[in-house]
């Protein structure tokens, strides 16, 4: 399979550990997005990396949201001290800079649930 | 910040009936997105639009781009059951941070 892939598919954890997702995009693309989605919404932007640089994190949601992408590959995303309110769908994608189409490729994603 | 609204928020129709969903965005667009996600999955690249007016067709969906690059609309023809799903628009201002809309649930009853 050679689309996104995200590991793992589901989290259950209680409220204040700290978990961990990680991203596998597509070999070739070079930018990579994460977004989080809740029933009944749209993604929201969380941050995304262009190659091994992250260029926009202001929209993460709090200081306790974390992301890297240490060789320009897969990526990961840490939230520490996880609250009820985390609970919610994270979302990878990956795009070709300058692709004919600049169409994101989205994972399956990671489902968390906090308790 | 860059605010982008679409309605409705659910659509039944009857099989064979057409659909269409908007979308709106606060601000000057640079180019807009559709994806489709399916109850369960992940969203699915549809098409984008860049230019003015722009106007594209995918057999039985019609997608279009305001002339001030504000709005943009969905339009599926003869609506399946394949077609069940909620479609999203994402729209990029002058930065690479897309703004999905709220998405329109089609519901289509056989």
């Amino acid at each position: 399979d050679t689309g996104v892939s995200q590991d793992p598919r589901h989290k259950i954890t209680k409220r204040g550990q700290n978990v961990t997702f990680r991203c596998d995009p597509i070999s070739e693309h070079n930018r990579l997005y994460w977004y989080r989605q809740t029933l009944g919404q749209g993604p929201e932007f969380l941050t995304y990396f262009q190659n091994e640089a992250q260029l926009e994190k202001s929209r993460l949601l709090s200081d306790r949201f974390s992301a890297e992408r240490p060789k320009g590959s897969f990526s990961t995303l840490e939230i520490q001290r996880t609250e009820q309110g985390d609970s919610a769908m994270y979302l990878c994608a990956s795009s070709l800079v300058n692709g004919p189409y600049n169409e994101q490729f989205f994972g399956p994603g990671t489902r968390l649930t906090v308790l | 910040g860059q605010q982008v609204m679409q309605i409705p928020q659910y659509q039944h129709v009857q099989e064979g009936e057409d659909f269409t969903t908007y979308c709106n965005s606060s601000t000057t667009l640079s180019n807009i997105q559709w994806y489709k996600q399916r109850p369960g999955g992940h969203p699915v690249f549809l098409i984008q639009l860049v230019k003015s007016g722009e106007v594209k067709k995918q057999k039985r969906l019609t997608f279009q781009f305001g002339e001030a690059k504000k709005n943009s609309s969905l339009h599926i023809t003869a609506t399946q059951t394949t077609d069940v799903g909620t479609y999203f628009c994402a729209g990029q201002g002058g930065s690479y941070i897309p703004t999905f809309g709220r998405g329109t649930s089609l519901i289509v009853h056989p």
